[in-house]
């Protein structure tokens, strides 16, 4: 069965660091994988989408790389701040009518 | 306004009652998704629809049923809810024509069932 893998253990680095979270999936070839931010209580908020065809994919402070033969994708936040702390889940889909699946997510805190 | 809600925003039940939570959407989107998020366990799947005369289980869905009444509202029931449906419940939506295929998230819904 498809699994999705994040660290389960929280994350602590120090504010201007850059923080790197891992996914890996399993006995899945998804074409696209996003990446959503989660705080405390609320509804995950969409942040990437990268497709199977990109290396690499940047958004402000943001950079996902999406590595098909290893079946992992990276998420990066350089220059991190304190207002970064959240939980980030990646979600490995294979479009059209198939499901999205969500990771259970890594938690980050940034230590000011 | 919002553009995904859900009511009540917090609920709590007895064991046995039925209960429904709504969700409705100012997105125009034809997708809607049910989750359910337990502590270590993440967001799991319980029903999800592409339109609205299409339904599908997802990984979840014993317990549960759901409604769309309209492209705009899906209803999430407990026919007899039980003390492990404690969770926060999210529901989602997302558009087929979109390019990103990025889900848009309600505040949730806080069920207990004591």
């Amino acid at each position: 069965s498809q699994k999705i893998e994040q660290n389960s253990e929280a994350l602590n680095i120090q504010e201007g660091k850059t923080a790197t979270l891992t996914c890996n999936y399993t006995n899945y070839s998804p074409a696209y994988l996003q990446w959503y931010r989660q705080d405390p209580g609320r509804g995950p908020v969409f942040l990437l989408l990268i497709r199977e065809n990109e290396k690499e994919k940047r958004k402000e402070r943001l950079k996902v790389t999406f590595d098909t033969t290893l079946k992992q994708s990276l998420f990066h936040i350089t220059a991190s701040q304190p207002a970064d702390s959240a939980t980030y889940l990646c979600a490995p889909y294979s479009g059209g009518y198939q499901k999205v699946t969500f990771g259970t997510g890594t938690k980050l805190q940034v230590i000011p | 306004d919002a553009d995904v809600t859900q009511t009540p925003r917090n609920r709590i039940t007895k064991t046995g009652k039925r209960i429904m939570l709504e969700c409705s959407q100012t997105k125009g989107h034809d997708r809607m998704y049910w989750y359910r998020q337990d502590p270590g366990l993440g967001l799991r799947l319980i029903y999800y629809s592409f339109d609205v005369k299409d339904i599908n289980k997802g990984e979840i869905s014993d317990g549960y049923s759901v409604s769309r009444q309209a492209q705009a509202k899906f209803s999430l029931s407990l026919e007899s809810a039980i003390p492990n449906q404690t969770a926060l419940y999210f529901c989602a939506t997302s558009d087929s024509r979109g390019v990103s295929y990025e889900q848009y998230f309600g505040p949730g819904t806080r069920l207990t069932v004591t």
